[in-house]
């Protein structure tokens, strides 16, 4: 089955400790993206990327780091310098010139 | 700058009874409108989408929106809701040309027995 997977579903951290969150996809897709998700604020873009080896910070990049070495992968870093890590963490792809995004089913970072 | 407004945050409903759940958005080019649900601890599903021709868009689920350029709207609507439709519903908005979703806040539907 095509789709997307992110792992862990549940992720513990001590406060300070980075932690990488992992997004796989076999839909072919060129263009994959992460968004952090908090109660009563949507969803908000962190980083995007439309091609391998490049990719551009959304609106709350802080304290993020990302790498696109490989079409079907797009890592997400959560480094210490990010003051308020614990979010749900969604990662989602997309076919370059076609708006419609298919989501993970998330990653839940909870900073201890 | 371009932004979506979802003016309920909660919407509380009876089983069969029918429901809109608003969606206003604010831009100044062409765009194109999405609307996805999410049930908990879950990633997010598209419901149905806007993308240009017939203002009535149906989706699954028995879920259809309306594009209304002059009131820069697009709310959902169903015309009778099942317990199993208590979710939470986005709203999108993407500018032609670009790859990027401006999400509204969100709005959960909880439908009642």
């Amino acid at each position: 089955d095509g789709g997307i997977t992110q792992s862990p579903k549940y992720l513990f951290r001590k406060e300070g400790q980075n932690v990488t969150l992992s997004c796989e996809q076999n839909l072919n897709h060129d263009a994959m993206y992460w968004y952090r998700q908090d109660p009563g604020q949507g969803l908000r873009l962190i980083y995007y990327s439309q091609i391998v080896n490049d990719f551009q910070k959304g609106d709350i990049a802080e304290g993020y780091s990302v790498s696109r070495e490989k079409k079907e992968s797009f890592p997400l870093t959560v480094t210490s310098a990010q003051k308020n890590p614990t979010a749900f963490y969604l990662c989602a792809s997309s076919i370059v010139g076609n708006n419609e995004q298919f989501f993970g089913p998330g990653t839940r970072l909870t900073v201890l | 700058a371009q932004s979506v407004t979802q003016l309920d945050s909660q919407v509380p409903v009876f089983e069969e009874a029918p429901v809109e759940l608003r969606c206003n958005y604010s831009s100044s080019v062409s765009v194109y409108l999405f609307w996805y649900v999410q049930y908990p601890n879950q990633g997010l599903q598209l419901l149905l989408k806007y993308l240009s021709g017939s203002t009535l868009v149906k989706g699954i689920n028995g879920f259809e929106a309306e594009f209304n350029k002059s009131q820069t709207s697009f709310h959902l609507r169903k015309p009778s809701v099942h317990i199993s439709d208590t979710a939470e519903y986005f709203c999108a908005v993407s500018d032609l040309g670009t790859y990027k979703y401006i999400f509204g806040t969100g709005t959960r539907l909880k439908v009642l027995a």
